[in-house]
């Protein structure tokens, strides 16, 4: 168990709908990191928060969105979903900043696992 | 922009056999290059990470290496066991706006046959 907590872990909804994935960090860790992973893909870089505010942000579509709350868990939302984002979403937190020559392991999530029909 | 590649893409080998697993990277500017694990239907895991200061780290079977000039880091399995079989990703750190953000490999599975 890494500590951090993702619900809902299936979801099945339709294309147009809008969705809200929820991670709840490891106790006492600031960053939080979303991931997307694709069937037999990579995790492809979504979003970086620390204490509340966006710090780093890779290719997420306008169509996503996230934030984190003063509690530190974080949401990502999803609207307008088509098929194609289908995928397992992950969460990641870390005890670091993540400021150059301070970033360090990330803990994982069990993931959100969403389908599109 | 920022990108990870990673060879092989799957890798068969013997039990015992070493496993050696490639990934380049294009930011000049990175300096966290970590490993990690992801088993069937699992969340991905750290094995090992090794930051630009160093060249090589050990940790019993498994090694990383780093060639900074070549912008390259490999894995190296040795006396590999069934249980080493998963997805192994790489991923490098990439700055902006101060924070380094991970940018993976497409990932490696790896199958070990007893």
């Amino acid at each position: 168990d890494s500590g951090v907590t993702q619900t809902p872990k299936h979801l099945i909804t339709a294309t147009g709908q809008r969705v809200t994935l929820r991670c709840s960090p490891r106790s006492g860790d600031l960053s939080v990191y979303w991931y997307q992973q694709s069937l037999d893909q990579g995790l492809q870089f979504l979003i970086q928060y620390y204490n509340g505010e966006e710090r780093a942000k890779g290719n997420i579509l306008e169509r996503f969105s996230a934030q984190q709350f003063p509690d530190l868990h974080s949401e990502l939302n999803l609207s307008s979903l088509e098929l194609g984002d289908s995928a397992l979403y992950f969460c990641a937190s870390s005890a670091r900043d993540g400021k150059t020559l301070n970033t360090g392991e990330l803990f994982f999530g069990e993931g959100s696992r969403l389908t599109v029909l | 922009g920022e990108n990870v590649e990673q060879h092989p893409s799957t890798l068969s080998v013997q039990e015992g056999d070493s496993a050696v697993i490639k990934c380049t990277y294009s930011d000049s500017a990175s300096n966290y290059f970590p490993w990690y694990k992801q088993e069937l239907g699992k969340r991905p895991q750290l094995i090992i990470d090794i930051r630009s200061n160093v060249g090589e780290k050990k940790d019993q079977r498994i090694a990383v290496t780093l060639n900074k000039t070549a912008k390259h880091f490999s894995l190296h399995i040795t006396e590999t066991q069934p249980e080493d079989s998963a997805v192994y990703f790489c991923a490098a750190s990439s700055e902006s706006g101060g924070y380094n953000k991970l940018i993976f490999g497409a990932g490696t599975r790896l199958a070990v046959h007893p």
